[in-house]
């Protein structure tokens, strides 16, 4: 079992729409969660940290339940330039990534 | 210093050839991580330095890699007799130890390719 699981998608959606994306982690003793966003052939870049009280920036919104060992990213209000994959990474002590869920927002 | 720096952002090379890249780090980091992706992958974990020890090797890091950082500034990986399942983008990151809720900041990238 990986040690971060998000469905690949890819996700398609319209300008304007909402899009969530759900990742679960399989180490309780992780210490800090992000959310990162990858470009197609570039780095990946750290879009936002999360955390248990939930956090928004701007059209984003983050969420952890660590109960459940579950993370969530909201995007509202979709644009073009949201297309990109997303990254839900845990920290134990080093970044573990998930595979990556992919979104394609269409005009 | 703006960010973390790496080269050669391209590589192609022949099987069974020795390939090394370097990274350079933020200049106040003081821990460097390696991490190679493949396509439709998320970025996997190598191997990671704090000043010039190697705190952690992964088991994907198999005998044919080593790296160091000798002066705890930049780092190099060697890949030596390169297979083909080694192309791959390698990315290197690099934070503060200690700093766990400031995630990684990362460097563009060395795409291998194995022909």
């Amino acid at each position: 079992r990986k040690e971060v699981e998000q469905d690949p998608g890819p996700f398609n959606v319209p300008e304007g729409a909402t899009v969530a994306f759900n990742c679960t982690y399989s180490n309780s003793a992780s210490q800090s969660f992000f959310w990162y966003r990858q470009d197609c052939r570039k780095e990946p870049k750290l879009l936002m940290s999360v955390y248990s009280s939930g956090n928004e920036d701007g059209r984003f919104t983050a969420q952890l339940n660590r109960a459940s060992q579950y993370i969530s990213l909201l995007i509202r209000d979709s644009k073009l330039s949201d297309s990109a994959t997303y990254l839900c990474v845990v920290n134990t002590d080093k970044l573990i990534f998930g595979t990556g869920t992919r979104l394609q927002v269409f005009p | 210093d703006t960010g973390v720096s790496q080269d050669p952002r391209h590589k192609i090379t022949k099987r069974g050839q020795n390939v090394t890249f370097r990274c350079d780090p933020i200049s106040e980091h003081n821990r460097l991580y390696w991490y190679r992706q493949t396509l439709g992958q998320g970025p996997e974990f190598l191997t990671y330095f704090q000043n010039e020890a190697q705190l952690e090797k992964s088991r994907l890091l198999s005998d044919r890699f080593s790296a160091e950082r000798p002066k705890g500034s930049f780092s190099t990986l060697e890949i030596q007799r390169t297979e083909q399942g080694d192309s791959a983008m390698y990315l290197c990151a690099s934070s503060l130890a200690g700093d766990s809720f400031e995630g990684y900041t990362f460097g563009s990238g060395t795409r291998l390719t194995v022909v």
